[in-house]
């Protein structure tokens, strides 16, 4: 069966270390998403792509980075991680265009922890 | 991107009908209205989606007035597996997450 895959789960690391989230989807999904969550709140939008070499800035997306080589991977780099980076990190695909870009399947998450 | 507004919290029972109004009055003319659940610990996961009027699937219905500056998501027969959190989005290619609407069900 297809799915979404997010590594490592769990996550603990230093402050001023770079950090990089995996996520790995097998829908052959266009669009891919990170957001993140925090205790008590709804996800926040950090980057998105639509395709192979196609990147975007979400609404929070300072102190984060992502790139697109292929279209099953999108992963997330922490450049300098900080303890306000302590978060729940989620990510998401969609098919192409409209109505279905709404309906994003969802990974497992990672917690990370910025210590 | 339109805002949305929906209660924080709601309380039901086991096997009654839950529904969660979500205010949108900003809706754009390409806009579709789409619902999420989420568990503890889990990623979001998509319930419903419209554009207008009713649509409904084997998990719940959605009702869309004609105006679409609300919409309400209708739980049948809600059982404690229920028990999430529930997100009202709308937009097109450009959904944002606000902070839902806790359901917990009691028996």
């Amino acid at each position: 069966d297809a799915e979404i895959t997010q590594s490592p789960r769990h996550k603990i690391t230093e402050t001023g270390r770079q950090v990089t989230l995996a996520c790995h989807q097998t829908w052959n999904h266009n669009n891919m998403f990170w957001y993140r969550q925090d205790l008590g709140h709804g996800l926040r939008l950090l980057h998105y792509s639509y395709g192979v070499q196609d990147t975007n800035k979400g609404e929070v997306s300072d102190g984060y980075s992502v790139s697109r080589s292929n279209t099953e991977d999108l992963p997330l780099t922490l450049e300098s991680a900080a303890s306000s980076q302590t978060s729940v990190y989620f990510c998401a695909s969609s098919e192409s265009g409209g109505a279905s870009y709404n309906e994003q399947f969802f990974g497992p998450g990672t917690r990370l922890t910025v210590l | 991107l339109a805002k949305t507004t929906q209660p924080i919290s709601m309380d039901s029972y086991e096997g009654q009908e839950v529904n969660i109004t979500c205010s949108h009055n900003n809706i754009a003319t390409n806009d579709y209205i789409t619902w999420y659940q989420q568990f503890p610990s889990q990623g979001p996961r998509f319930i419903i989606q419209g554009y207008k009027t009713k649509v409904t699937n084997e998990v719940a219905s959605l009702f869309i007035p004609a105006d679409r500056k609300s919409s309400t998501l209708s739980l049948p027969r809600v059982s404690l597996s229920d028990t999430a959190v529930y997100y009202c989005l709308v937009g097109n290619n450009d959904m944002r997450f606000g902070a839902g609407t806790r359901l917990t069900v009691k028996p």
